[in-house]
């Protein structure tokens, strides 16, 4: 059974970058079968999809964050990674990674989600 | 960008059947997925395109999708089924594909 797991500061400053990892387990990230995502929920608001990468290095970001996201994926580790800069309070949320079966599917497997403030 | 519309709230009452739609412009040539969302909880897969249901679902979940109007369908209703449900779509009408959820609806069990 495929599972997910974030990890990163819980707290970072305004302006500088946000980075976080999600940990594959129960399978391999290289699989041909899945692509690997990342989505965030503001305090009290909906979802935001922030972008997703295949094994391969192939990437889709959300036109509105893309100048500043950077998806990344290490095989040898079994993990992906989000980096998001120039970060203010607006980008303050739950952070989930996730993963998905093509480009038109849906995201079946969740993390259980990790807290970034921004704030200095 | 491709926009998807849904009620902030629903409320039904127990072992009643509750309807939550997500409205977009042709949605119906999409395939929209739906997901649980419970307080402080990752949202949960109920529906993938359109109306299938993930092993563990029950069977009172169901969907469909036709013209400008995707409906979530919960029958017989319970109070563990409160909860926030998101539909979601992918949008492939620029060069790259677009992940775009739509803004939720509670669903409260009176």
């Amino acid at each position: 059974q495929l599972q997910l797991q974030e990890s990163g500061p819980g707290l970072v400053k305004p302006s500088e970058t946000l980075s976080l990892t999600c940990t594959v387990s129960g399978g391999s990230i290289s699989s041909s079968s899945y692509y690997w995502g990342w989505i965030r929920q503001p305090p009290g608001k909906g979802l935001e999809w922030i972008g997703s990468i295949y094994y391969s290095g192939s990437t889709y970001y959300n036109p509105s964050l893309k100048s500043r996201v950077t998806i990344s994926v290490d095989t040898s580790k079994n993990q992906f990674s989000l980096k998001l800069s120039s970060v203010t309070a607006a980008d303050t949320a739950v952070y989930y990674c996730a993963s998905h079966l093509g480009g038109d599917d849906a995201f079946d497997i969740w993390g259980q989600g990790t807290m970034v403030t921004v704030s200095s | 960008s491709y926009v998807l519309t849904q009620p902030p709230s629903v409320s039904v009452a127990p072992g009643k059947t509750a309807r939550i739609t997500c409205g977009g412009n042709n949605i119906g040539s999409k395939s929209v997925h739906w997901y649980q969302q419970k307080p402080g909880q990752a949202p949960v897969l109920v529906i993938y395109y359109d109306s299938d249901r993930p092993s563990g679902i029950p069977e009172r979940f169901s969907g469909s999708n036709s013209g400008n109007t995707a409906t979530l369908t919960i029958s017989r209703v319970e109070a563990g089924d409160e909860a926030d449900y998101y539909c979601q779509v992918w949008d492939s009408s620029s060069d790259h594909p677009n992940v775009v959820f739509g803004g939720g609806t509670k669903l409260t069990v009176l």
